[in-house]
Order: structure tokens, then sequence, then C-alpha cells
């Protein structure tokens, strides 16, 4: 079975870089898309963007460029979301998730356990 | 951007009646939507799209209608365990959007 494990909970302070991780095992790596999604506080989910990692294509919401940068390692099968420089406003929840076919257009029926960010200083 | 908009926001209902949330596409998306649960908690759990694919373990009480721009999430016998937050999701694009959810009570 399919398992996507997020790095533990972080605290940072404004300015501060952080990279988080999500970890998958029981299936392939290269053939799907892994995306982000944030969830704030008490608050709906917004898609950051997405990446193949079979040929490191990578797409981002407009509203994220820029500002994240997702990667992707094959040899140890986990996708990364990292920051430069972290502000309040990144305090969120962030999941992975994964389409559930060979390409974008499948629902997500993969889901990380999410990893708690916050930002304060 | 795709706009989803979901009806209604929040929702109170006793257990055995029959729910239904309803979700709007800013632009047709053909079937490509889905639905998902979310638990306080939690992260989000598929359960249904457009093309009636069924997430694991998903009661049949739990059906979805819908194409183009209009859909809707029906839960036919409401129980205690269904509370939740709803969202729908289009994937018709690299670009996903979600609804802003629809947190159902009993």
């Amino acid at each position: 079975d399919v398992q996507m494990v997020q790095s533990g909970a972080e605290v940072k302070k404004p300015g501060e870089p952080l990279k988080i991780s999500c970890k998958i095992s029981g299936d392939s790596f290269t053939n799907y898309w892994i995306g982000w999604a944030r969830q704030l506080p008490g608050k709906g989910l917004e898609w950051m963007g997405m990446i193949y990692p079979g040929n490191s294509d990578t797409r981002y919401r407009p509203s994220f460029e820029g500002q994240v940068t997702i990667s992707a390692d094959t040899s140890t099968k986990t996708a990364y979301l990292q920051w430069t420089s972290l502000k309040a406003s990144d305090t969120a929840i962030y999941f992975c998730a994964r389409p559930g076919g060979y390409s974008y257009g499948f629902p997500l029926d993969k889901w990380g356990q999410g990893t708690l960010v916050t930002v304060s200083s | 951007e795709i706009v989803m908009t979901q009806s209604p926001v929040n929702l109170s209902v006793s257990p055995g009646e029959r729910v239904t949330i309803s979700c709007r596409a800013s632009q047709p998306i053909g079937g490509n939507l889905a639905w998902y649960q979310q638990k306080p908690g939690q992260a989000p759990r598929f359960l249904l799209s457009g093309s009636s694919k069924r997430g694991t373990g998903v009661p049949d009480r739990f059906s979805v209608s819908g194409f183009g721009t209009e859909f809707s999430l029906t839960i036919s016998s409401l129980q205690s365990e269904d509370v939740a937050v709803y969202f729908c999701q289009q994937f018709n694009n690299l670009m996903y959007t979600f609804g802003q959810g629809t947190k159902l009570e009993i």
C-alpha cells in the first residue's frame, strides 16, 4: 500500500529557511505527479504546485511562484517544499498529495499526514 | 484560474437525514471533479470523483452527480461519523483549485 510520510512539525523565526519533506513508500515515485497544498489556520485548501519526479517538470500556482521551491529526490523517493526566508504568514499546515494516475488528471487519492509550520518571532 | 464555489458553507443536519452539498466551477471542467472529507486534525480523505471513482472504504451512502460546471455530493442518510468539512476540487488542469469547504454538523 502507498504511504506518504511527512516530516515533523517546525517552529521557525521570520527570515529563517526551511525545507520539509514527504517520503513515498510502497509504489513508484517517478511515474506520478506529487504536489503540495497549504491550509492556513482554520481555513480551506490551496494548491501550491507539483512536480513530476520522472523529469523534474515543476509547476507552481502563480501566487506561490518565487515564494517556495518544490523538488524531488528519486534516490530516496522524497519530495520537498522549501522556503529561503519564512514569513509569519507562512504559518500553516502543509500537505503533500498525489493524483491516483499517471497524469495530473486524477483525484488526489493519497495524502501525507500534514506538517505544521509555525513562524513566530 | 478556475474558481470553485461551494454551498452551503455551514450545514446542520439531524442523523438519518439526506444531505446535499453543491459545487460550482467558474468554467466547464467536464467530470474532472473530486470530493474530499476532512476531520479535525486529519489530512483530507478522497471520497468520490465526478467519474464515480470511489475512495478506499467510502460507504455507499455517499454519491456524486453533475458535469460541466454544476456538481453535488449527497449523503443519503447522515451518520454521526460524517461530521467533517467537505471540499470539492477540480483537476481539469494542473492548477488544481478547491472549494472553500462546507462544514457539516449534527
